[in-house]
């Protein structure tokens, strides 16, 4: 079946580790996302990228960083320098990079130790 | 920047209660969508507004873009428990299709 896979669903890290949380998708998307959500708020924009090899800031970027190599493929690393991690990732995917619906990976929870 | 907020915050209702969530926007926006997401999950598209004005509908589910296009409302009539869940709403910022997220309406339903 289509779809977008996020890996590992829980994932718990010590203080000054980097982590990357995987996102891949067989739908054929051009554009990808990573948002963050903090209990019992919205999701915030990270990153995003239209087109492989292109990727742009979101409103939240400070502290994390992604790749686009392949079109199928949008891994997103957190890093040390991001101040409160622990959150809950969302990956998304639109067939279009201008309009239409996201479509969402079952997320990745991450928890700082 | 742009912002999307979204009244009220929490609502819990009696099953068979009707429920509404209205979204608000700071500017005016191409289209608006709205999403599901239950509780330990992840959002599920609902429904995309794009006209002035525009209304549809889902079975019990109503859904509104205002003249404007600033404000949108999500209607649902006689909740029923598998409505539980927190509904967003989203618009386009910017260029392409980066969308900004409302603060979402926490959806409780007690029988």
């Amino acid at each position: 079946d289509g779809g977008i896979t996020q890996s590992p669903k829980y994932l718990f890290r010590k203080e000054g580790q980097n982590v990357t949380l995987s996102c891949e998708q067989n739908l054929n998307h051009d554009a990808m996302y990573w948002y963050r959500q903090d209990p019992g708020q919205g999701l915030r924009l990270i990153y995003y990228s239209q087109i492989v090899n292109d990727f742009q800031k979101g409103d939240i970027a400070e502290g994390y960083s992604v790749s686009r190599e392949k079109k199928e493929s949008f891994p997103l690393t957190v890093t040390s320098a991001q101040k409160n991690p622990t959150a809950f990732y969302l990956c998304a995917s639109t067939r279009d990079a201008n309009t239409g619906e996201l479509f969402f990976g079952e997320g990745s929870r991450l928890t700082v130790l | 920047g742009q912002q999307v907020m979204q009244i009220p915050q929490y609502q819990h209702v009696q099953e068979g209660e009707d429920f509404t969530t209205y979204c608000n926007s700071s500017t005016t926006l191409s289209n608006i969508q709205w999403y599901k997401q239950r509780p330990g999950g992840h959002p599920v598209f609902l429904i995309q507004l794009v006209k002035s004005g525009e209304v549809k509908k889902q079975k019990r589910l109503t859904f509104q873009f205002g003249e404007a296009k600033k404000n949108s409302s999500l209607h649902i009539t006689a909740t029923q428990t598998t409505d539980v869940g927190t509904y967003f709403c989203a618009g386009p910022k910017g260029g392409g299709n980066k969308l900004t997220f409302g603060t979402g309406t926490q959806l409780k339903v007690e029988l």
